[in-house]
């Protein structure tokens, strides 16, 4: 059983500038969820995914966007990036209509400068 | 809204100690409740959960039980050994686990041998 991976481990960007970070969910898992961790912080929960459409988010402004794909995969998109967007993102996997728990992959490093 | 206070760290214990992570919740409902690890480089891994007052979560010799009256889900453990040094957050959830995670702002713990 393949677990939640990430891609890329580690990022640097400049203020301004666009990113998309990915996330394969664990097999079988329908629903997808994002969360921010800044340095010495709990993560934030950013969005959740459920089979292609969006289903519940945090407390993040518009330029903060996903898509889940038909093979469950994900994607965060992250617009005019501000300083205060360096942390690791994670994301999490699961499945709906099962034991519910969220599986974590090992996150993506996003440096701003 | 949600949210989760745990017991501020750093923590530094000898191995073998006794160990106790606080972990107090404001919640509407009836919430589900976690603790999650966090290993130096890795994502969040499940330690252990509990979804209803007075149940006990276990596992790896952690325990934690589900205090509605105190609205508290105190994390413990008998005698830590140095492989037990990671960042320990507590966590809730609306329902089962499967929605928005709201996290504390996770307690480092270091044993020392």
């Amino acid at each position: 059983e393949t677990g939640v991976t990430q891609s890329p481990t580690h990022l640097i960007k400049t203020r301004g500038q666009q990113v998309t970070l990915r996330c394969s969910s664990q097999s079988g898992h329908n629903t997808v969820s994002w969360y921010q961790q800044a340095l010495g912080q709990g993560p934030q929960f950013i969005f959740q995914y459920y089979r292609e459409e969006e289903n519940g988010r945090g407390n993040f402004p518009p330029r903060f966007s996903g898509l889940q794909f038909p093979n469950y995969s994900s994607e965060l998109n992250v617009n005019a990036l501000e300083l205060d967007d360096s942390a690791l993102y994670l994301c999490a996997s699961s499945e709906r209509d099962g034991s519910y728990e969220q599986y974590f992959g090992p996150g993506t490093r996003l440096t701003v400068t | 809204g949600n949210s989760v206070t745990q017991m501020e760290g750093p923590v530094t214990l000898s191995e073998e100690a006794f160990l106790t992570i606080n972990c107090t919740y404001t919640a509407t409902g009836y919430p589900s409740l976690f603790w999650y690890v966090q290993y130096p480089g890795e994502g969040l891994q499940l330690l252990l959960k509990a979804t209803k007052a007075d149940d006990k979560g276990s596992n790896k010799g952690f325990e934690a039980t589900y205090r509605k009256e105190t609205t508290s889900f105190h994390l413990e453990k008998g005698s830590v050994q140095v492989s037990d040094s990671a960042v320990y957050f507590c966590a809730l959830s609306p329902n089962f686990g499967n929605e928005k995670l709201t996290f504390g702002t996770g307690t480092r713990l270091t044993i020392i041998p």
